[in-house]
């Protein structure tokens, strides 16, 4: 199975700064044929189901702010919230698709400093 | 609109069973791959399981691997998740999400939609 890791286990951050979370898999995710990165990240808040923001490890879903966005390749990638909004609020967790044992990471929770 | 409503939670004890429901609406249910994911109190999120549309490929979490089942009908867009000799440990919500597939993940983004989950609590 695919482990994917992340850090740190929680950040708090003031509002309008940066917030940097990272991932990492045990072994690489990225398939070679079409020279896509399996990777997506989720973010969920207090009482509700997560949602995704990026998949294709930097690919923004429809109507994600534009201050996510997501970096990396191969076993290492990084999810990033240019200036820390108070509704971004959450626990993020990444995720690899590239095996059908969908495995998520651990989560990473951010808070407001 | 997209809706999944898990349903069939509730208090069973260690080595019981308990069957999951989770009824689709507001899109073609028989041409998106289904998962389950659990989360136990407090804790992150663990896949459980997948389906492919057809119902025919299923693949497990080694957890839960020959002690839990998935299934779907198709034809009254809804996905199931039989859960024999539960533990202690399997304890958690669980979601139900929906894939559009590996094939047009290049379209849509897996696990695209999620429910609001039904909680299971494996207790004596």
């Amino acid at each position: 199975d695919i482990v994917m890791t992340q850090s740190p286990d929680s950040l708090a951050v003031s509002l309008g700064e940066r917030a940097t979370i990272n991932c990492k898999s045990s072994q690489s995710v990225l398939y070679s044929s079409n020279n896509k990165n399996y990777l997506a990240w989720y973010q969920q808040k207090p009482g509700q189901p997560p949602k995704i923001l990026i998949y294709w490890a930097s690919t923004r879903v429809s109507g994600v702010p534009d201050r996510f966005s997501g970096s990396g390749s191969g076993t290492d990638f990084t999810l990033t919230i240019s200036s820390l909004q108070a509704e971004d609020v959450a626990v993020y967790y990444c995720q690899q698709y590239y095996s059908t044992l969908f495995t998520f990471g651990p989560g990473t929770k951010v808070d407001i400093k | 609109e997209v809706q999944l409503v898990e349903s069939g939670g509730g208090l069973v004890q260690p080595g019981g069973s308990l069957r999951l429901s989770c009824a689709a609406s507001g899109f073609t249910f028989s041409t998106y791959w289904m998962h389950w994911v659990r989360q136990a109190p407090g804790k992150g999120l663990v896949w459980v399981s997948r389906i492919n549309s057809d119902g025919r490929d299923t693949t497990y979490a080694d957890s839960v691997k020959g002690r839990f089942t998935i299934s779907r009908d198709n034809a009254k867009n809804t996905l199931y998740l039989q859960m024999n000799s539960l533990r202690l440990e399997d304890t958690a919500v669980y979601y139900c999400a929906r894939d559009p597939g590996s094939n047009n993940w290049y379209v849509d983004p897996p696990f695209d939609y999620w429910g609001q989950g039904t909680l299971v609590t494996v207790s004596s």
